[in-house]
């Protein structure tokens, strides 16, 4: 077990709602990553933040956004969703400085 | 660009066969890369890595040697398990200051007894 927990684990969404996902972060990690996993593909980077601000992003539109809280801890929020943003979402946590980042297992969304 | 190409799937085994799953990359520079292994229904977890030039790295019986001339992180196990069976994920790391893997499509083996 990694200790990052994600949350929901699954959750369904119509077209056009928003939704916002959850990343608790390793105990002493400061940096959160995400990315989005589609059926039977590699994860995609969506972006990463680091001491609360966003450190890197990925090829992914502005409805896609985040924030970190002062525990590191992370959060995922996606507006205006398309039935294309039905995928895993994972998150990762590390350490400034350290190549090794842990995943978490993940959110399971799918848009109808 | 900078990308990862993993050998297309699924990959069927027979228990106690030897595995090669084939990795290249295209990079700036020397990145840090890994293997990834994705059980059903799980997240990520790292299998090995390499930060530099010829560094072999190795865990559960698994292998991979970074090979800078041919920009190759080919993944080896000499007997495969049936609880082997996952995807497999090839990923290099982007630069210092910016924790943004950049991941394969991932290669799924099946081992049968």
């Amino acid at each position: 077990e990694t200790g990052v927990t994600q949350s929901p684990t699954h959750l369904i969404k119509t077209r056009g709602q928003q939704v916002t996902l959850r990343c608790s972060s390793q105990s002493g990690h400061n940096t959160v990553s995400w990315y989005q996993q589609a059926l039977g593909q590699g994860p995609q980077f969506i972006f990463q933040y680091y001491r609360e601000e966003e450190n890197g992003r990925g090829n992914f539109p502005p409805r896609f956004s985040g924030l970190q809280f002062p525990n590191y801890s992370s959060e995922l929020n996606v507006n205006a969703l398309e039935l294309d943003d039905s995928a895993l979402y994972l998150c990762a946590s590390s350490s400034r400085g350290n190549t090794e980042a842990f995943f978490g297992q993940g959110t399971r969304l799918t848009v109808v | 660009g900078n990308s990862v190409t993993q050998m297309e799937g699924p990959v069927t085994l027979s228990e106690e066969a030897f595995l090669t799953i084939n990795c290249t990359y295209t990079a700036t520079g020397y990145p840090s890369l890994f293997w990834y292994v994705q059980y059903p229904g799980e997240g990520l977890q790292l299998l090995l890595k390499a930060t530099k030039a010829d560094d072999k790295g190795s865990n559960k019986g698994f292998e991979a040697t970074y090979r800078k001339e041919t920009t190759s992180f080919h993944l080896e196990k000499g007997s495969v398990q049936v609880s082997d069976s996952a995807v497999y994920f090839c990923a290099r790391l982007l630069g210092a200051g910016s924790y943004q893997l950049t991941f394969g499509k991932g290669t799924k083996l099946s081992v049968i007894p």
